[in-house]
């Protein structure tokens, strides 16, 4: 079974904080992903990455940066942390190829909440 | 911009009733995907369907890709089935455009 792990799973900041949310995939997967989930807008894509050294902007990339160390590793960095960014962020991974679909296995979902 | 819309919102049925949910999409895409939704929970995969149909147990999962729209039937319908179900649609390399979700409530 596919594992993504993420962290932390909850998590109080302050406006204007920086935020990192950390996320590790043991499935091998060149493909890794983050989204935002919430009430009236769904999951929306904010960075993704094809492989370890690469990130690309998503749908929503405004606030946030992404880092992609190694194959396992995707973190989501907010350096400036605002109220609009409290949410409950997935991250992703999945094997596809180019020109071709992939099924995606998720995390738990980190939630964040900025005061 | 390239959209998603499911149908219905919201399902509340009697237990063993069958459940159809319905995933349009605004412009043409390379696959979709069904995944399932916990309260508070993660997603997990329930098909990943480019086209025509697939079953898995009591879940059918149908694509047309020309008309653009695809469906989820859940058959005998059981409690814990409940959940919000959402249709993804793959447009570019694994990027994803969700819909926003059919909340089932399967009640006894």
């Amino acid at each position: 079974e596919a594992a993504v792990t993420q962290s932390p799973r909850n998590k109080v900041a302050v406006t204007g904080g920086k935020v990192t949310l950390s996320c590790n995939q043991t499935n091998n997967h060149n493909n890794m992903y983050w989204y935002r989930q919430d009430t009236g807008h769904g999951l929306r894509l904010i960075h993704y990455s094809y492989g370890a050294g690469s990130t690309e902007k998503g749908d929503i990339p405004d606030g946030y940066k992404a880092s992609r160390p190694s194959q396992e590793n995707f973190s989501l960095i907010l350096e400036l942390a605002t109220p609009s960014q409290t949410s409950v962020y997935f991250c992703a991974s999945g094997a596809g190829q180019p020109h071709s679909g992939n099924t995606l296995y998720f995390g738990e979902g980190s939630r964040l909440i900025v005061v | 911009g390239q959209q998603v819309q499911q149908s219905p919102t919201s399902l509340v049925l009697q237990e063993g009733e069958n459940a159809e949910l319905q995933c349009n999409f605004s412009t043409s895409l390379n696959s979709m995907q069904w995944f399932y939704q916990r309260p508070g929970g993660s997603l997990v995969s329930v098909f990943y369907n480019p086209s025509g149909t697939k079953q898995s147990g009591r879940l059918t999962s149908t694509t047309v890709i020309k008309e653009r729209r695809s469906s989820l039937h859940i058959s005998s319908s059981q409690i814990t089935d409940s959940g919000t179900y959402l249709c993804a649609m793959d447009y570019n390399q694994g990027k994803l455009i969700f819909g926003q979700g059919t909340k089932l409530s399967i009640k006894p």
